[in-house]
């Protein structure tokens, strides 16, 4: 595709529910980013994968919360017991590059995000 | 803690004026200093970057200034147009742990009237 994808664009939710949010990014690209951006706030990092190794998970609020990369492609966010405060906005971005290395942020595209609404 | 302080929280600019946005840092290790403009509905697009090592960098109506010893970076637009009108982020990540997580501002949003 032209960009990064993700699905559903809106998803509502009850307290207690388990919710999934895919991720397709740009083709090829080898660095995924999860961040989550509550309403008038900047993006705050979650999680980041190279390729289907999740090297970095600090940002994730709670054990909840769970991402996961299997083939280094589609990704999906995975939170369980959803609760108010997980009500937010949840991006993905993607990069061809690798971390670690200058240029992984300098080709950063982020998709429109799921909005999530937790009732 | 707020790594990134961003301000103003708002601004209003007419068409053609200056739209000035001004972000400030405390952890020295960031080396890496991005704008990324938001459009409602949208996902963060970068705008414009810098890196440490220059004080200035200029891509058409849009110019970083950055301040190391001060610790602070701006986003300048010229001649500013409707179609500007977005919220923008300063953001900020280092090499530190591996994965150059970005450390964003809270946003400024900008309103340009015609």
């Amino acid at each position: 595709g032209a960009g990064v994808s993700q699905s559903p664009r809106y998803k509502v939710a009850k307290r207690g529910q388990d919710v999934a949010l895919r991720c397709d990014p740009i083709s090829g690209h080898v660095s995924l980013f999860w961040y989550q951006q509550a309403l008038g706030q900047g993006p705050e990092f979650l999680t980041y994968f190279q390729n289907e190794a999740q090297l970095d998970k600090s940002g994730l609020p709670s054990d909840r919360f769970f991402a996961e990369r299997p083939e280094g492609s589609v990704s999906t966010l995975k939170i369980q017991r959803t609760q108010q405060e997980d009500s937010a906005v949840y991006l993905c971005a993607s990069s061809p590059t690798l971390t670690g290395g200058k240029g992984s942020n300098e080709k950063l595209f982020f998709g429109s995000g799921t909005q999530l609404s937790v009732l | 803690q707020q790594q990134v302080k961003q301000s103003p929280q708002s601004l209003i600019v007419q068409k053609g004026g200056i739209s000035i946005i001004n972000c400030a840092y405390e952890n020295t290790a960031f080396d890496y200093f991005p704008w990324y403009q938001q459009f409602p509905g949208k996902g963060p697009a970068l705008l414009i970057a810098i890196r440490p090592d220059v004080s200035e960098k200029k891509e058409g109506r849009f110019t970083i200034s950055f301040n190391k010893s001060a610790k602070q970076f701006s986003l300048h637009i010229m001649d500013s147009q409707p179609g500007d009108s977005a919220t923008y982020f300063c953001a900020a990540s280092s090499p530190q742990g591996g994965s150059e997580k970005l450390v964003f501002g809270k946003g400024t949003k900008l309103t340009v009237n015609p």
